[in-house]
C-alpha cells in the first residue's frame, strides 16, 4: 500500500499551458514535499509546505491538511518544465509518491 | 563542486561481486540517507543516519549495509550483489530537526548482470 497517491501518472501538454499534479495522503503528517526528478536523474527539492500555499516563479504548491490533498500548479508551462514530480510526505522520515511524468512540447 | 556528490556514477557488475558506493556531502547536515528507486515505483529508502554515531533500517535494508565513517561521508555497500538490486541509487543529506528538504545526489545507475 502506497501511502502517497500522485495524479496524473503522466501528462502531456502545450507550451503555455496550466498545469496541475495531484497528490493525495492517507494520515496525518507534519509536512509535504514536491521534488523535481530531471531527464538526467538528479533531483531537486522544490517545495515543502505544511499549510497554506507557497510560489517560486511559476511554479505554485497548495496544501489542504483537512482533505489530505497538495496540489502543484506550473504557470505559463515551458518545455524546460519536462520533468517529473514527485510528492513526498514526511511521516518520521519520507514516503515518496511514484511520480508524474510531464511533458511539455512547443 | 556539487554539494552532496555520489560515486561511481555508472556501475555494471556482475551476481555474487561486492559493490560499494560512495556518497560525500559539503552542506555539513548531520542526517543522510540512501534511496533506491525502480520504474514505475517511488523512491525507497534502504538505510539512514542521524549522526556519525546513527545507523538505522529503512524500509527495503535486506542485502544491503552502510557505514558512516565521518559527517560527511555514508557508503552502502552490496555484499553479494544479485540482478534484482539493479537501480538507480541516490544519497540524499538533510539537517536535524523537525521538517527539513533533503539534498540529493545525482544518482548513482548501477546494472548487476
Amino acid at each position: 500500500k502506497n501511502e502517497v497517491e500522485q495524479s496524473p501518472q503522466n501528462l502531456t501538454a502545450q507550451e503555455g499551458e496550466f498545469i496541475t499534479i495531484n497528490c493525495s495522503y492517507s494520515v496525518g503528517i507534519s509536512a509535504l514535499h514536491w521534488l523535481q526528478q530531471h531527464p538526467g536523474g538528479g533531483i531537486v527539492s522544490l517545495f515543502m509546505l505544511s499549510s497554506g500555499k507557497k510560489k517560486h516563479g511559476r511554479l505554485i504548491a497548495t496544501i489542504n491538511i483537512q482533505e489530505k490533498h497538495s496540489s502543484l500548479h506550473i504557470t505559463a508551462s515551458h518545455p524546460r518544465d519536462s520533468a517529473v514530480y514527485i510528492c513526498a510526505v514526511n511521516l518520521g522520515r519520507l514516503y515518496f509518491g511514484r511520480g508524474t511524468q510531464l511533458t511539455v512540447w512547443p | 563542486d556539487a554539494d552532496v556528490t555520489q560515486t561511481p556514477r555508472n556501475r555494471i557488475t556482475k551476481t555474487g561481486k561486492r559493490i560499494m558506493l560512495e556518497c560525500s556531502q559539503t552542506k555539513g547536515h548531520d542526517r543522510m540517507y540512501w534511496y533506491r528507486q525502480d520504474p514505475g515505483l517511488g523512491l525507497r529508502l534502504i538505510y539512514y543516519s542521524f549522526d556519525v554515531k546513527d545507523i538505522n533500517k529503512g524500509e527495503i535494508s535486506d542485502g544491503y549495509s552502510v557505514s558512516r565513517q565521518a559527517q560527511a561521508k555514508f557508503s552502502l555497500s552490496l555484499e553479494s550483489a544479485i540482478p534484482n538490486q539493479t537501480a538507480l541509487y541516490f544519497c540524499a543529506t538533510s539537517d536535524a530537526g523537525g521538517n527539513q528538504p533533503q539534498h540529493f545526489g545525482d544518482g548513482t545507475r548501477l546494472s548487476i548482470l
